[in-house]
């Protein structure tokens, strides 16, 4: 079965403090994702990874960076969380390779709130 | 640039009666079409993917979509829907350059 974990599904963090989402995927998938989920504003696309050390940027990479040190494992931080970036996190990976992945796997999502 | 539509953006309907949902989609070839569900604060999980070949895919939880390339659609079906399928649901596209798309969602509220 298809896993993809994040690390909390629940966070709340102060203007200003570096932030990082955790997500794991046991699949072996070579593409991961990082979106964001905001009312009326659907999903869209942070950063992805397609190798490890590998990341290109997304639709909205400001604010934000990635890290993938490990295949299974990419994390979302905000260097200085600010609070227009509360939202609804979700990380996702992908089994077919580079830049011409076609499904995405999902993990439960990290709602974030900046106070 | 591709596009997904979604018109209807709630819908409701008795336990037990079909449900059809729409989806249309904007591209020049033939995408890779996706419809994704997801329950209250929880993440999107994959319903069921067509790529090619026998345009009517089924799905997991009954679930069956069709893809009419004519009409640019792949709208997902249920016979008989369950109280436990109201949730909101995405259609999603990819082409072959690895771009998503995702609908704005239908939100499906179940009747008792």
């Amino acid at each position: 079965d298809v896993k993809v974990t994040q690390s909390s599904r629940y966070l709340v963090k102060r203007t200003g403090e570096k932030v990082f989402l955790e997500c794991v995927q046991d699949m072996d998938h070579e593409n991961m994702f990082w979106y964001r989920q905001d009312p009326g504003l659907g999903l869209r696309l942070i950063y992805f990874s397609y190798d490890v050390k590998m990341k290109e940027k997304g639709d909205i990479p400001e604010g934000y960076s990635v890290s993938r040190e490990k295949k299974e494992r990419f994390s979302l931080i905000l260097e200085s969380a600010s609070t227009n970036q509360t939202s609804m996190y979700l990380c996702a990976s992908s089994p077919e390779g580079g830049r011409f992945w076609k499904t995405q796997y999902f993990g439960p999502g990290t709602r974030l709130l900046v106070l | 640039a591709q596009s997904v539509t979604q018109p209807d953006i709630h819908i409701t309907v008795s336990e037990g009666a079909s449900l059809e949902l729409r989806c249309n989609y904007s591209y020049g070839a033939t995408p890779y079409l996706f419809w994704y569900v997801q329950s209250p604060g929880q993440g999107l999980q994959l319903l069921l993917k067509y790529f090619s070949g026998d345009t009517l895919v089924q799905g997991i939880k009954g679930f069956e979509a069709e893809f009419k390339r004519s009409q640019s659609s792949f709208n997902l079906r249920k016979p008989s829907v369950h109280w436990s399928d109201a949730a909101e649901y995405f259609c999603a596209v990819n082409t072959n350059a690895g771009k998503s798309t995702f609908g704005d969602g239908t939100t499906l509220t179940v009747k008792p």
